[in-house]
């Protein structure tokens, strides 16, 4: 199976708190999972990855958890920030190195 | 900037039409793929070239084709346009096919396209 499947569909948080993003997949042979953060109007930008050996990536306040037996991972957004009110999408890449895509989640920030 | 260009921003046109969009990847970049996005959805994947040979289809619908040209550009035709065509359109390149590195897609700005 090629999904991955991203929950919530949108998600609101106080400015300061933490936002959690969580993917699925059900592909094993998937090597290497990005998230990419999209404002209106502009087009997906790489944010952040993460390989199937590590358990962990941080990258300032954003931080992705992998859990390999889960088949799962997740970003997570420290110290959100009105600026990061954006939609994100993750993926996954699958054995024919095509980027497999989750439905996107549209995150808002309130100040 | 991403370094990938697109061209029309936007393009309006009528049911039964059909429109080119245009796409200049980034310098040194020989994959080009297409993504369409509807209304607060997520990105279909249409179409894969690299360095001008197709490599990969997603949903991309029969009405539509695409080419990559010597120069690398890439166009995508959309023919005997249909309301639910209305989209935004999106061209990514990245540098190899596959390869040891992480193949990050870069994406343009994005051709909005409405039917009416």
């Amino acid at each position: 199976q090629q999904q991955v499947k991203q929950s919530p569909q949108s998600l609101i948080v106080q400015k300061g708190g933490i936002s959690i993003i969580n993917c699925a997949y059900e592909n094993t042979a998937f090597d290497y999972f990005p998230w990419y953060q999209q404002f209106p109007g502009k087009g997906p930008a790489l944010l952040i990855a993460i390989r199937p050996d590590v358990s962990e990536k941080k990258e300032g306040r954003f931080t992705i958890s992998f859990n390999k037996s889960a088949k799962q991972f997740s970003l997570h957004i420290m110290d959100s920030q009105p600026g990061d009110s954006a939609t994100y999408f993750c993926a996954g890449r699958g054995s024919n190195y095509q980027l497999i895509w989750g439905a996107g989640t549209k995150l808002i920030i309130k100040p | 900037d991403s370094g990938v260009t697109q061209t029309p921003k936007h393009l309006i046109t009528a049911t039964g039409q059909r429109v080119t969009l245009r796409c200049s990847p980034r310098s040194g970049d020989l994959s080009v793929y297409w993504y369409q996005q509807s209304l607060d959805q997520g990105l279909q994947f249409l179409i894969q070239y690299y360095n001008g040979e197709e490599r990969a289809k997603g949903n991309i619908l029969e009405r539509f084709s695409a080419q990559q040209f010597p120069d690398l550009h890439s166009e995508l035709n959309l023919s005997s346009l249909e309301l639910g065509d209305s989209a935004l359109y999106f061209c990514a390149s990245s540098a190899t096919l596959a390869g040891s590195s992480y193949n990050e897609q870069f994406f343009g700005p994005g051709t909005r396209l409405t039917v009416l």
